[in-house]
């Protein structure tokens, strides 16, 4: 079965500092994509960073990277330079062929001024 | 990027009432729409895969003649959720597959009285 596991429930950070948050997965698939989504209060859902089992690289966009280490089974969201709008829950998210999402229990970044 | 919608995205009903939920996707057609619903402060949880023609796959424990699903054309989905209890109450976000990639739409908040 398909697990996703966030062990943080809440994060704090200073404003303009890195932050890393963490996200293990388990799957048997060989193929599988891992993503990283952010949802403020008002609800929505913003797509930030994907990962593919298969990409060499770590993925990078923008502020955010994502150090994917697959032996490791973990796909980490890092944010540099912290902004306040980057207070926010964060949802790791795993796809495993289906097209069917299975999700993290999330971790709530508070940004400090 | 691609956009959904979904509408109404605030709902407040009586209970024993029906509500439908609309998710559109607005600049391209999908094939497979999903429906997830994320409990306060809580992850999102899969419901069901909302197959164009054909009936939706629902997850386990997912009263498929409590939660009505269709998919009626290429960019739209409904989710009727029948005889709506306090329990419910929750907030409920589609994502629609193009190729490869999922969008999701704002999401609704249902509150059941």
């Amino acid at each position: 079965a398909q697990k996703i596991t966030q062990t943080q429930p809440g994060m704090f950070v200073q404003e303009k500092e890195a932050v890393t948050l963490d996200c293990t997965y388990d799957t048997s698939d060989p193929s599988y994509g891992l993503f990283w989504y952010k949802q403020p209060s008002s609800g929505e859902m913003i797509f930030l960073i994907y990962q593919g089992s298969y990409d060499q690289q770590n993925a990078t966009e923008g502020r955010y990277s994502l150090n994917f280490q697959k032996a490791r089974k973990s796909a980490n969201l890092v944010i540099s330079a912290s902004q306040l709008g980057d207070s926010a829950m964060y949802f790791c998210a795993m796809e495993g062929g289906t097209y069917k999402y299975i999700f993290g229990t999330g971790t709530r970044l508070k940004v400090l001024a | 990027g691609a956009v959904v919608s979904q509408h109404p995205s605030r709902v407040i009903c009586k209970s024993g009432t029906s509500v439908k939920i609309e998710c559109r996707s607005l600049d391209f057609q999908a094939t497979t729409m999903f429906w997830y619903r994320q409990f306060p402060k809580k992850s999102l949880m899969l419901m069901a895969t909302s197959n164009e023609g054909s009936k939706a796959t629902y997850e386990q424990g997912v009263e498929k003649d409590k939660f009505l699903i269709n998919h009626a054309s290429l960019t739209l989905s409904t989710l009727t959720v029948t005889s709506a209890h306090p329990e419910d109450s929750s907030f409920y976000i589609c994502s629609a597959r193009r190729e490869d990639e999922q969008f999701f739409g704002p999401g609704t908040r249902l509150t059941v009285l």
